[in-house]
């Protein structure tokens, strides 16, 4: 089965400064990953996505992301942070097993200082 | 609006009592799912549903039921809720297990005393 880890569970950065938040995973092959954001009080919003292809992915609110295959990582990073940022971030993959399943990992918590 | 409902918003209940969480969506999607989120645990799949009538376990699908008998709904039942079972759970579809992204509903907050 796999797993995903997110090694940092608190990071707090500065208004304007560049932001990278850590994913790691574990599976045999080349997993989906996915990155969320979740704001306090609402679900989980998909932010982007990796299946194949070209390893550096864009997505929504400027955030990209970065596949590394010899390292099993997924970070997540934007250039300049925005106080409307501040949210908790989960990393995810998706494979088969037999049946299809999807692991978060337990998710980072984003603080921005004004 | 393209939107995943989950009702009711907030429940506390009581040990035993069944109880069912409805989670509906209008976008025609054929893959939806459980999860429940804990504090330190992030979100865990409870079951999914790759269409009607198909159903999966996910990684914590003990203590639960589903049922997907139209494709727009997709309940979650407690036949016999325990206080291990207080968290927040989130209902998501997707268009197939491929195309994401997943829509999440707004979650449900339960509390089992």
């Amino acid at each position: 089965a796999q797993s995903v880890t997110q090694p940092d569970i608190h990071i707090t950065v500065s208004e304007g400064a560049s932001l990278e938040l850590r994913c790691n995973y574990s599976y045999g092959a080349t997993p989906y990953l996915f990155w969320y954001v979740q704001s306090p009080g609402q679900g989980l919003q998909l932010l982007l996505k990796y299946f194949s292809g070209d390893t550096l992915v864009q997505g929504i609110k400027g955030f990209e992301a970065e596949f590394k295959r010899s390292q099993s990582s997924f970070n997540l990073r934007k250039p300049s942070v925005h106080w409307s940022d501040a949210a908790e971030y989960f990393c995810a993959v998706g494979a088969w097993a037999g049946s299809y399943q999807l692991t978060f990992g337990k998710g980072t918590k984003l603080s921005v200082i004004p | 609006e393209a939107q995943v409902t989950q009702n009711p918003r907030y429940l506390i209940t009581v040990t035993g009592k069944k109880l069912t969480v409805t989670c509906s969506q209008n976008m025609n999607h054929e893959y939806m799912s459980w999860y429940r989120q804990d504090p330190g645990l992030g979100l865990r799949q409870i079951y999914y549903s790759m269409n009607v009538e198909v159903t999966d376990k996910g990684d914590v699908p003990e203590g639960y039921k589903v049922s997907r008998k139209e494709k727009r709904n997709f309940p979650l039942i407690l036949e016999s809720p325990s206080p291990n079972q207080t968290s927040l759970y989130f209902c998501a579809s997707s268009l197939d297990r491929d195309n994401q992204p997943q829509h999440f509903g707004d979650g449900t907050r339960l509390s089992i005393l």
